[in-house]
């Protein structure tokens, strides 16, 4: 059972446009963590939110954690090429080993 | 600075052969995992290793067997393996000393790409 649903699946853009990631979920988490995976490679922790309505900017990419703490959204600004990949998001629950992660969203950005 | 390192990156096995998927971290992270990765199901823990000496199952573990050999190693073995078990395996490390397991964030390594015909 998917715990956490993604969307959209898949998302090509131009560089230079704006984009948004969504994860949501039925259940409450402790934390959500957003990946970034390129192809050949392991996924990649860009940011961890532990607070219901926290928001995290790192460089141009915007996380905001739901104050239901039920779902996140990443917001990629001005996107380039290099933003390129699967972005996950995964689910920390309180028990352990109980990190849950969506399908992914798979991002091309073309010059 | 290593990570995580994995081998092989690639292998094929024939129905009902065996094989050891190697992990090794160079971080001194106490905990460890094995996830499996297939096209629209995200990663699914197959097991975890929250300290030396200690294993415990993920959401799927039939058909595995793991060993945390040391701090540094973790293996997942395949006893007789099936076509269902064709997919990437990752390995991962986290330092749940400083972090509560939840929010600890993962190490991954490059992943083993495993083909079962």
């Amino acid at each position: 059972t998917q715990l956490l649903e993604q969307s959209p699946q898949f998302l090509s853009i131009q560089e230079g446009e704006n984009l948004t990631v969504y994860c949501n979920s039925s259940s409450v988490f402790s934390s959500l963590q957003w990946y970034r995976q390129e192809p050949g490679e392991g996924p990649v922790l860009l940011v961890t939110v532990v607070t219901g309505g926290e928001v995290k900017k790192l460089k141009r990419l915007t996380f905001q954690f739901g104050d239901a703490r039920k779902d996140s959204s990443l917001h990629i600004t001005a996107a380039q090429p290099g933003d390129t990949g699967l972005y996950l998001c995964a689910g920390g629950g309180d028990s352990w080993g109980k990190l849950q992660f969506g399908a992914g969203t798979q991002v091309v950005v073309t010059p | 600075n290593a990570g995580v390192t994995q081998t092989p990156k690639f292998q094929v096995l024939k129905t009902g052969q065996s094989m050891t998927l190697q992990c090794a971290q160079d971080m001194n992270h106490n905990s460890m995992y094995w996830y499996r990765q297939d096209p629209g199901m995200g990663l699914r823990l197959i097991y975890y290793s929250a300290s030396e000496g200690t294993t415990d199952k993920g959401e799927v573990p039939n058909g595995y067997n793991v060993s945390r050999l040391n701090k540094r190693e973790f293996s997942l073995r395949l006893e007789s393996a099936a076509p269902s078990q064709t997919s990437v395996y990752f390995c991962a490390s986290s330092d749940t000393t400083t972090h509560r397991s939840y929010n600890s964030p993962l190490h991954f390594g490059n992943g083993t790409r495993l083909t079962v015909t």
